[in-house]
């Protein structure tokens, strides 16, 4: 069973470009999970989808942020017209509701984003 | 709207010892699940213990347990015999049984486990 997978692990991009992160949730996951997480701060969430339906979206993400997750199985995270505000982690995970681990959300090892 | 405040940004604690982490939220749902993750530095976040809030026995996986209490929404970890791979930010996560199933977590706790 591989874990949640994300990619890039790393990205450096220069203010006003547009990025794109991969997540690729553990296969049998219907739930997936978009967080942020800057140095020393908890994960802020951003969205979740279950299947491929966007169930709840941030307040805090502005209208420079998508997620997509096109058939239910692995999402991307686009974000244009990049600020340096926007580096921070950003980290994938999902779940699956009950069974055993069930509700129990596993992350990736996250993408990082640096706006020079 | 959940919330989860963990009051200590940073802790130590000898090799051997026992350290307890605090955590409180509010929600106002009956049935939730509460969580503590460990994410050591640079390194993926991972699950350390759960907990289901219908629940009342605490739970506890090997070293680590919780102090769970409903009425006062807490939600302590204790680390027991600490070892120096426990050295890792530690954060607390709820999230309600029905209605959104968005994970909120704490600002979390810097341990650090001294040799």
């Amino acid at each position: 069973d591989t874990g949640v997978s994300q990619d890039p692990r790393h990205k450096i991009t220069k203010r006003g470009q547009n990025v794109t992160f991969r997540c690729d949730p553990i296969s049998e996951h219907n739930r997936l999970y978009w967080y942020r997480q800057t140095l020393g701060q908890g994960p802020e969430f951003l969205t979740y989808f279950q299947n491929e339906a966007q169930l709840e979206k941030s307040r805090l993400l502005s209208d420079r942020f998508s997620a997509e997750r096109p058939k239910g199985s692995f999402s991307t995270l686009e974000i244009q017209r990049t600020e340096q505000g926007d580096s921070a982690m950003y980290l994938c995970a999902s779940s699956q509701p009950g069974g055993t681990g069930g509700n129990t959300i596993y992350f990736g090892e996250g993408s990082w984003l640096t706006v020079v | 709207a959940q919330t989860v405040t963990q009051s200590q940004p940073e802790m130590s604690v000898q090799e051997a010892e026992t350290v307890t982490l605090s955590c409180t939220y509010d929600t106002s749902e009956n049935n939730y699940y509460l969580f503590w993750y460990k994410q050591p530095p640079s390194r993926q976040m991972i699950l350390v213990i759960r907990q289901e809030a219908y629940k009342q026995q605490n739970a506890t996986e090997n070293r680590f347990s919780v102090n769970f209490q409903k009425a006062a929404k807490s939600f302590s970890l204790k680390i027991s015999d600490s070892q120096l791979g426990d050295t890792a930010m530690y954060f607390c996560a709820s999230r309600p049984n029905s209605g959104t199933y968005k994970y909120i977590f704490g600002t979390g706790t810097r341990l650090k486990v001294l040799a």
